[in-house]
């Protein structure tokens, strides 16, 4: 069965530092990997996904992840950050191939930016 | 375009009623997946429709069901509801459906509607 684990139930970070959300997961086989965010009160955003190719994958509002096979990792990470960017993000990993797609999502991690 | 649209968005039920939650997905999306959020819980899938067809389910009782309508709208119904069925609950839409993961499949959500079980 595939997991998700985002050890981190919150970060904080002061406005303008570099910032990493950490993932990792577990899947049989190749995955698919994607990251969401959630405003208070909204439903999740995409932010960007990995499919193949390029380890580093980017999104929408500066971010993106980088993908780790032998770590079983996909940390998202942004340069500097902005006090907007404080949200609830949550990972996702699916299968690529065999039985179901449904993705699972990991627990969330609440992103705390400080002025 | 638009985007997932849910109805409606909060909603407050007694203990024993039953409730229908209503998904219009991004058009021309023909998958319709719905989540429950909680706290403690975390997002959890309930189940995806394709088609029409309920294609996947996830581990929740028979008394959380499902439907899609031949314009890819779906409804989910909650029968007796119980207190731990306050949430918040997801439809996502995808153009695609579940096991044709060759393209990376991303679904999109709706705001949400907010269940609460007094």
């Amino acid at each position: 069965a595939q997991s998700v684990a985002q050890p981190e139930d919150q970060v904080n970070v002061a406005e303008g530092n570099p910032l990493t959300v950490k993932c990792t997961y577990s899947v049989s086989g190749n995955p698919y990997l994607f990251w969401y965010v959630q405003y208070p009160n909204r439903g999740l955003q995409f932010l960007l996904k990995y499919i193949t190719g390029d380890n580093l994958v980017k999104g929408s509002y500066g971010f993106e992840a980088e993908f780790n096979k032998s770590q079983t990792s996909f940390h998202l990470k942004k340069p500097s950050a902005l006090v907007s960017d404080s949200a609830l993000y949550y990972c996702a990993v699916s299968p690529k191939s065999g039985g179901s797609y449904i993705p699972t999502f990991g627990r969330g991690t609440s992103l705390i930016v400080h002025p | 375009k638009a985007g997932v649209t849910q109805t409606p968005r909060y909603l407050i039920k007694t203990r024993g009623q039953q409730v229908t939650l209503s998904c219009s997905p991004i058009s021309g999306h023909r998958s319709v997946s719905w989540y429950q959020q909680t706290p403690g819980q975390g997002l959890q899938f309930l189940f995806e429709y394709f088609s029409e067809t309920q294609r996947n389910k996830g581990n929740f009782p028979g008394r959380f069901s499902g439907r899609q309508f031949s314009n890819s709208r779906s409804e989910m119904n909650v029968s007796t509801l119980e207190l731990g069925d306050s949430a918040l609950y997801l439809c996502a839409s995808s153009s695609t459906p579940s096991g044709t993961g060759a393209v990376g499949n991303t679904i999109y959500f709706g705001e949400g509607s907010w269940l609460t079980v007094v």
